[in-house]
């Protein structure tokens, strides 16, 4: 079983609709979960991160965390053509090592 | 903001060769740097972290001495790839940490070296 798991995708949304991106992982002691945006040939960059359960908002961002499940969610509300990209899931362990998941390519139809 | 930079951004070399990648906080003084490597359509997998002065600290799987990872100060890393084969051909992307380890530290990525062994 790999440590975290997505959906490779890729996922197809109309443009300014809900994108919905799920991640599971297995160890857990993990302690704070990031969801990263990377566009082909780019290095990853930070969307938001989560440590408590439930949901933390931030602009059209919502992340969802339920750690009794090792689940923890992505929305994207009113998606634009510009959210199309990769969306990494990453877990930080309790030896506070990052480990990613392989990633959900994400399209948003224009 | 945190700016990590990395050098080449792109390097195309012979089978056999050996390359070198720097690392380098602009900004900031960097505890911790980590070094991973993403295939096409794969994620980023953790080759080694290291910590200034010490020796880095490799993945299960990843050679050491074939990966040369040097934190010779706060603010530069160096990864060589020895002899270099066409399947050591890949994106290399290095992190940099400020501060304490905690479980929200936050990582900083450069922008990512593209290597190809012909």
């Amino acid at each position: 079983q790999k440590e975290v798991e997505q959906n490779s995708g890729p996922l197809s949304v109309p443009e300014g609709a809900i994108a919905s991106l799920n991640c599971t992982y297995s160890d857990r002691g993990s302690q704070s979960f990031f969801w990263y945006r990377q566009y082909s040939g780019k290095s990853p960059e930070l969307i938001m991160f989560i440590y408590s359960n439930g949901d933390k908002e931030d602009g059209r961002f919502t992340a969802q965390l339920n750690k009794a499940s090792q689940y923890v969610s992505l929305l994207i509300r009113d998606s634009q053509p510009s959210d199309s990209a990769t969306y990494l899931c990453a877990v930080r362990t309790g030896g506070f090592k990052t480990i990613f998941g392989a990633g959900t390519r994400l399209f948003v139809k224009a | 903001g945190a700016v990590v930079s990395q050098h080449p951004s792109w390097v195309i070399c012979k089978s056999g060769t050996s390359v070198k990648i720097e690392c380098r906080s602009l900004d900031f003084q960097a505890t911790t740097m980590f070094w991973y490597r993403q295939f096409p359509k794969q994620s980023l997998m953790l080759m080694a972290t290291s910590n200034e002065g010490s020796k880095a600290t490799y993945e299960q799987g990843v050679e050491k001495d074939k990966f040369l990872i040097n934190h010779a100060s706060l603010t530069l890393s160096t990864l060589t790839v020895t002899s270099a084969h066409p399947e050591d051909s890949s994106f290399y992307i290095c992190s940099a940490r400020e501060g304490g380890l905690g479980p929200l530290y936050e990582q900083y990525f450069g922008p990512g070296t593209r290597l190809t062994v012909t």
